[in-house]
């Protein structure tokens, strides 16, 4: 089993949705959460980071962490063609290194 | 300017040849990866330095070797090059060893033919 599970999608909405990306993991020591972005031929920039449960929101991107179901989430309000990217989750633990998911691939159709 | 600059851009070579990796930061960060993410997207670290001493070193062949001159800069070399290693290599850094906020470059897609 994967210390983290993502599902690739592709997942292809209208603008002005709200989309939902998820990733689970399985080792309950993980502690830091984080979303990054990724656009195609671009390296991954950081977009969300959290610190064990509860909600994080920063203009139409909301971070979410349930640490009882080892369950992370991340909410794009008003979705936008501009939003169209990859959408790598990842965790850490007390050793402070990522594991990353594989993934999301997003398109905010115009 | 580009904070996490990297070259080549593009790497196409034959199998069993020697390449090499450029990598330079420009943010004044203490630490630098390598990180690889294969056709999947799937991405994991190679290796990480801070004030060019080697911090991680996850399971890579020892085909791989990073080399670190000062800490604005982190170089990767690759000998005898396989058909496997062919997948996008990103350099990237961050403030302190809490390698939780990276800053990435843009990655040399490797192909090995």
């Amino acid at each position: 089993q994967k210390e983290v599970e993502q599902d690739p999608g592709p997942l292809s909405v209208p603008e002005g949705a709200i989309v939902s990306l998820n990733c689970t993991y399985s080792n309950s020591a993980f502690q830091y959460f984080m979303w990054y972005r990724q656009y195609s031929r671009k390296g991954p920039e950081l977009l969300m980071y959290t610190y064990s449960s509860g909600n994080k929101e920063d203009g139409r991107f909301t971070a979410q962490v349930d640490k009882s179901s080892k369950y992370i989430s991340l909410f794009i309000r008003d979705s936008q063609p501009s939003d169209s990217a990859t959408y790598l989750c990842a965790v850490s633990g007390s050793a402070r290194q990522l594991t990353f998911g594989s993934g999301t691939q997003l398109t905010v159709l115009p | 300017d580009t904070a996490v600059s990297q070259t080549p851009k593009y790497l196409v070579t034959q199998m069993g040849n020697d390449k090499s990796i450029k990598c330079e930061q420009n943010l004044g960060h203490d630490t630098m990866y390598w990180y690889k993410q294969d056709s999947k997207k799937f991405l994991k670290i190679m290796f990480s330095y801070n004030n060019k001493e080697l911090i991680i070193n996850e399971t890579v062949p020892n085909r791989f070797s990073p080399k670190s001159p000062d800490k604005a800069h982190l170089n990767l070399h690759i000998n005898s090059l396989e058909l496997g290693d062919s997948a996008v290599y990103f350099c990237a850094s961050s403030q302190d060893q809490l390698g939780e906020k990276l800053f990435f470059g843009s990655g040399t897609q490797l192909s090995v033919l």
